[in-house]
Formats: C-alpha cells, sequence, structure tokens
C-alpha cells in the first residue's frame, strides 16, 4: 500500500531558527514528491517539486532534498518567519494508474516571537 | 486572476439533508478533484473528473456524488447517507502533462448542526 510519513506531527520554533521537516514514502513506483504549504483555513500552494534525478531544490528560504534510494525527503527551512507557520505537507505521485497522489499527514510548524 | 473558487466557506448540515458545495475555476483545466481533510490525516481523494461529463470515484467515494456538466465547474453533493461529513473539504484542479501541480481552491468547512 502506498503510503508518506510525516514528521515530526507538530514543531514550535522561535523566529529566525531554522528547521527540517522529514517526510518518508513507500510509494511505487516514484514518479515526483512535491512539498505544500497549508495556511490555516486555506488551500495547501506548492512549495517545490523533487523528480527521481533531483537531490536538492530551492525556493528562497525553502530547500527541498530527495533521497530515492531510501525513499526520504526534507524540507529544510532557513531563518524562519512569523508567515512561515502553517502546515507542510509531503505528497508523493506514482507513475501511471492515473497518477494518483498519496498525501502525507502534515507537519504543522508554529513560529513564535 | 486566473483561480479555483469554493463557496460556501462554511456549511452546516441538518440531518437528514443533502448538501452542495461548490467549486469553480477558470484556469481551463480539463482535471478537476475533490478531497476529504481531517486532523492529523492525509487528504483523501474522494472524486476526480479528467474531461467534461466523465467522473471517477476516488478512496471514499461513499455518500458523495458529483457532476461536471461543465469545464469550469465540478460541484460536490454531500448526501445523507455520509454518516460522518464533518470535515475540511478541498477542491483541486490541474491542467497539461508532465509535473504539474494541483492547484487548490481555500476549502470549504461543513459541520453537523
Amino acid at each position: 500500500k502506498n503510503q508518506v510519513e510525516q514528521s515530526p506531527q507538530s514543531l514550535i520554533i522561535l523566529e529566525g531558527k531554522n528547521c527540517t521537516l522529514q517526510c518518508n514514502y513507500t510509494v511505487s513506483p516514484f514518479s515526483n514528491l512535491r512539498w505544500y504549504k497549508q495556511d490555516t483555513g486555506r488551500g495547501p500552494v506548492s512549495l517545490t517539486i523533487m523528480t527521481f534525478s533531483e537531490n536538492t531544490k530551492s525556493n528562497g528560504r525553502y530547500t527541498a532534498t530527495l533521497d530515492a534510494d531510501t525513499k526520504q525527503s526534507s524540507l529544510h527551512i532557513t531563518a524562519s518567519q512569523l508567515s512561515d507557520s502553517a502546515s507542510y505537507i509531503c505528497v508523493v505521485r506514482a507513475k501511471g494508474a492515473g497518477n494518483m497522489l498519496t498525501f502525507g499527514g502534515g507537519t504543522r510548524l508554529m513560529v513564535k516571537p | 486572476d486566473g483561480g479555483i473558487t469554493q463557496s460556501p466557506k462554511y456549511l452546516f448540515r441538518k440531518e437528514g439533508q443533502n448538501v452542495t458545495l461548490s467549486c469553480e475555476q477558470n484556469l481551463n483545466h480539463d482535471a478537476m478533484y475533490w478531497y476529504r481533510q481531517d486532523p492529523g490525516q492525509g487528504l483523501r481523494l474522494i472524486y476526480y473528473s479528467q474531461i467534461v461529463n466523465d467522473f471517477q470515484k476516488g478512496d471514499i467515494a461513499e455518500g458523495y456524488s458529483v457532476s461536471r456538466e461543465k469545464k469550469e465547474s465540478f460541484p460536490l453533493t454531500v448526501t445523507s447517507a455520509q454518516k460522518n461529513p464533518t470535515a475540511f473539504y478541498l477542491c483541486a484542479c490541474r491542467g497539461g502533462k508532465g509535473n504539474q501541480p494541483q492547484h487548490f481552491g481555500d476549502g470549504t468547512r461543513l459541520s453537523i448542526l
């Protein structure tokens, strides 16, 4: 069964600090992995996508990594800001079968001043 | 501005009542999706449509129905057969091929009176 597990479930950090969110998946065959940011009461917004051949990709203060061998991804947030407070969702797309997505349960990040 | 709009933002359902959630997009995307989001869980697919006048059941279709009479619109009806309808409902659309992301609306929160 395709699964995506995220850790931690929730995280509190001080403004200006860095943090790393983890995502482990068992989706096969793998097509790509995407990180979404979801503000409270809003829909998810795509931050970055990782394909099989990519190890690292940055989007401003967000840096995603992918290890396709161990089926792990991480999202590193540098110099956190209050606006980073949100849920971060890891989503993996499988090849074929209608390109369906498997969603992780998310990590809820709170950045405090 | 191009986008995807869900309405209403909040909805209340009485026992035995059917309610319909609206989803409209002006991105000219062929594919549209409905998800259910419960606290601490990953998004679960209810129904999806790859093209007008065609739709498929997702993982948790029981108690729900959809229609796709127009490309822009993909309404979801939560029927009285859905015994636990309280959740946050997200609609998404996707266009093109390859690694295009799903674009999400800002959701409808459904509660039971």
